[in-house]
């Protein structure tokens, strides 16, 4: 089974610093991807950032990084230089790499950027 | 706009009644997925379709649930007999099977519409 654990329900960060969102997962597969999502308030889940269980290169998209480690079943997602409209729920994702039928998703973390 | 759509955005029903919900998925899209979301927990997966073919489908999804996607194009998602425990955000997402993904790479990320909301009273 695969399973996908974000621990932190909640975390704020001030404005224009980097934060660290935890994602752990855990997969008997040897090859699988890994999803980052923003949920603002409005509902749409927004993708933000992919990374392969064989890419060698941790993911960067803009602002976001992923600190894959993978022999921790970790894929912590890093925003650098937070803005306001960061502001949102954000959820880890994984699936088969080969399968595209099913992502698992954790329960998401609440991030709230103070200015 | 060419993303996901969904309708209706929100839906207020009386328990026992049937409620149907739409979802138009991006156009070139052959992949569509139904999930729901409690609040304060991620998205739960329900259903899956490549094309007009359901083929796969969760526990969660009981006798009361029925999707379809004629044609291959957009989906509904029908509850009927509704209960007080389906009230939830119900996500349609989309996806093109193959190589395909942001920056060329083979991704497959789910494209999801704005959600629909019931409410079960």
């Amino acid at each position: 089974a695969q399973k996908i654990t974000q621990t932190q329900p909640g975390m704020f960060v001030q404005e224009k610093e980097a934060v660290t969102l935890d994602c752990t997962y855990d997969t008997s597969d040897q090859s699988y991807g890994l999803f980052w999502y923003k949920q603002p308030s409005s509902g749409e889940m927004i993708f933000l950032i992919y990374q392969g269980s064989y890419d060698e290169q941790n993911a960067t998209e803009g602002r976001y990084s992923l600190n894959f480690q993978k022999a921790r079943k970790s894929a912590n997602l890093v925003i650098s230089a937070s803005q306001l409209g960061d502001s949102a729920m954000y959820f880890c994702a994984m699936r088969g790499r080969y399968n595209f039928n099913k992502f698992y998703f954790g329960s998401g973390t609440k991030l709230n950027v103070k200015p | 706009d060419t993303g996901v759509s969904q309708n209706p955005r929100h839906k207020i029903t009386k328990r026992g009644q049937n409620v149907t919900f739409r979802c138009d998925p991006i156009s070139e899209h052959n992949r569509l997925y139904w999930y729901r979301q409690t609040l304060g927990q991620g998205p739960e997966f329900l259903t899956y379709f490549q094309n007009e073919a359901q083929l796969e489908k969760s526990r969660l999804l009981s006798d009361r649930f029925s999707a379809e996607r004629p044609k291959g194009s957009f989906s509904t998602l029908e509850i009927q007999r509704t209960e007080q425990g389906d009230s939830a955000m119900y996500l349609c997402a989309s996806s093109l099977g193959g190589t395909s993904g942001t920056s060329g790479k083979n991704t497959g990320e789910l494209f999801f519409g704005e959600g629909s909301r019931l409410t079960v009273l």
